[in-house]
């Protein structure tokens, strides 16, 4: 998890409220993401960006959006939650070099909706 | 839509005992990547195999790709109980976003002292 925070870990949070997660990364890498993690369907990209400002949908972007207004901070917020959304929220950066591309994942953000 | 598929969901050895993991995707890659997670943590990078490599070894892992069979192995090897976590395998594509990952669900190793 070296490089990479998220905040808060852990929030409880009720229906219709507005949610912020924040990812801050301290290795300066071009790309960002966020995933959700629930039980039988893995880890599901939300969104992703590839540069200050630049971002894009991935497959579960419904209901989720994001900002990058600094390399270091990527931010994911649910505009209304909902009970769907309660999940485990995953940042995680990469930097391309070729074909390689691993990616470094942050400890993670418990979301409860209730 | 998810490209990995890990087989078996779930795998209970004995310490010292080999472990198994297959993936299988469903389009061409451009690698393919295996991950660890542990309860409660975030996942870990484990080993990368490019498209054009058809095995690859990093201490007690060891991992195999058929492109033809679009299906790729992760193999531990004298298992320890801190080898206990899920693994995920992950495919990148070609493309202009060939930087993204697609993860599958995983396969729950526990590891029995």
């Amino acid at each position: 998890d070296a490089g990479i925070t998220q905040s808060p870990r852990h929030k409880v949070t009720e229906t219709g409220t507005p949610v912020t997660l924040r990812c801050h990364q301290t290795e300066n890498h071009r790309y960002m993401y966020w995933y959700r993690q629930d039980p039988g369907h893995g880890l599901r990209l939300i969104h992703y960006s590839y540069g200050v400002k630049d971002t894009d949908k991935g497959e579960v972007s419904d209901g989720y959006s994001v900002s990058r207004s600094k390399t270091e901070d990527f931010l994911l917020t649910l505009e209304s939650a909902t009970s769907s959304q309660t999940s485990v929220y995953f940042c995680a950066i990469s930097e391309r070099s070729g074909t390689v591309n691993e990616q470094f994942f942050g400890p993670g953000t418990r979301l409860t909706v209730l | 839509s998810q490209q990995g598929e890990e087989d078996p969901q779930a795998l209970s050895i004995q310490e010292g005992e080999n472990a198994t993991m297959n993936c299988s995707y469903k389009t061409s890659i451009n690698n393919l990547q295996w991950y660890r997670q542990n309860s409660g943590r975030g996942l870990v990078h484990l080993i990368l195999i490019r498209s054009n490599e058809r095995e690859k070894h990093s201490g007690r892992l060891r991992v195999t790709l058929d492109t033809s069979k679009k299906s790729s192995s992760l193999l531990i090897t004298a298992s320890r109980a801190a080898d206990t976590a899920s693994y995920f395998c992950a495919t990148a594509h070609p493309g202009g976003s060939n930087y993204k990952l697609t993860f599958g669900k995983g396969t729950l190793l526990t590891v029995n002292p």
